[in-house]
């Protein structure tokens, strides 16, 4: 029972550079996240999907674009690389009712140079 | 709208005392509160959460927190703190509603650091 899986765990890119980085999940959630992390700033969402097929804008969207195309899987791209999304990146997972709570990736470590 | 305040960025025990880790709330209607650690280089886990009912909600790792409505907070203990209790905690909360928002809401995160 894996949960939730990101992949890669580490990258370094440079500046205009792209990348995807993947989260998978094997609960049936309908429910998936992507958050950044940086010290200071606590947990910063991105965006976020309600089901398959759909996504949305969250807390901080610019430079980065999201796909659902299967239930299991969110994708999150960066379209051109910048060193201000040097971060830690999250992706989470929960189901439908608002008391259940959220299932977290061990996280992407990323750095632009 | 929803909110959480965690007041502390960093809170100090030693090891066999009690620990508290403060959370307070705002939220239109009923709460959905959690209580997540992260370890370091981990994503957060879920320790705790409040739904409905008894207002002393007890978790993983010999962890509780207290719903408070009238004070609005949920603040998480533990009557002895261990060295390896030693991570980041965050409160979070989301609404009760029906079709209330999918996004909790998170606080900004405190280290509990506990010394030997």
């Amino acid at each position: 029972n894996a949960g939730v899986t990101q992949t890669p765990k580490f990258r370094v890119l440079k500046t205009g550079q792209s990348m995807t980085l993947l989260c998978a999940q094997d609960m049936n959630h309908e429910y998936m996240y992507w958050y950044r992390q940086d010290p200071g700033m606590g947990l910063r969402l991105i965006h976020y999907s309600v089901g398959e097929g759909t996504t949305a804008k969250g807390e901080v969207p610019d430079g980065y674009n999201v796909s659902r195309l299967k239930k299991q899987n969110f994708l999150l791209g960066l379209e051109s690389a910048a060193p201000s999304q040097t971060s830690v990146y999250f992706c989470a997972s929960c189901g439908q009712t608002n008391n259940q709570p959220q299932h977290f990736g061990d996280g992407t470590r990323l750095s632009i140079l | 709208a929803q909110s959480v305040a965690q007041p502390e960025d960093q809170v100090n025990v030693a090891e066999g005392n009690p620990l508290t880790v403060k959370c307070t709330y705002s939220v239109s209607g009923n709460p959905y509160l959690f209580w997540y650690v992260q370890y370091p280089n981990r994503g957060l886990q879920f320790l705790l959460k409040y739904i409905t009912g008894d207002n002393l909600v007890k978790g993983s790792y010999g962890f509780e927190a207290e719903f408070n409505k009238s004070q609005t907070s949920f603040h998480l203990k533990k009557p002895s703190a261990l060295v390896s209790d030693s991570a980041l905690y965050f409160c979070a909360v989301r609404d009760h509603r029906r079709g209330g928002s999918y996004i909790p809401t998170f606080g900004r995160g405190t280290s509990l650091i506990v010394h030997p």
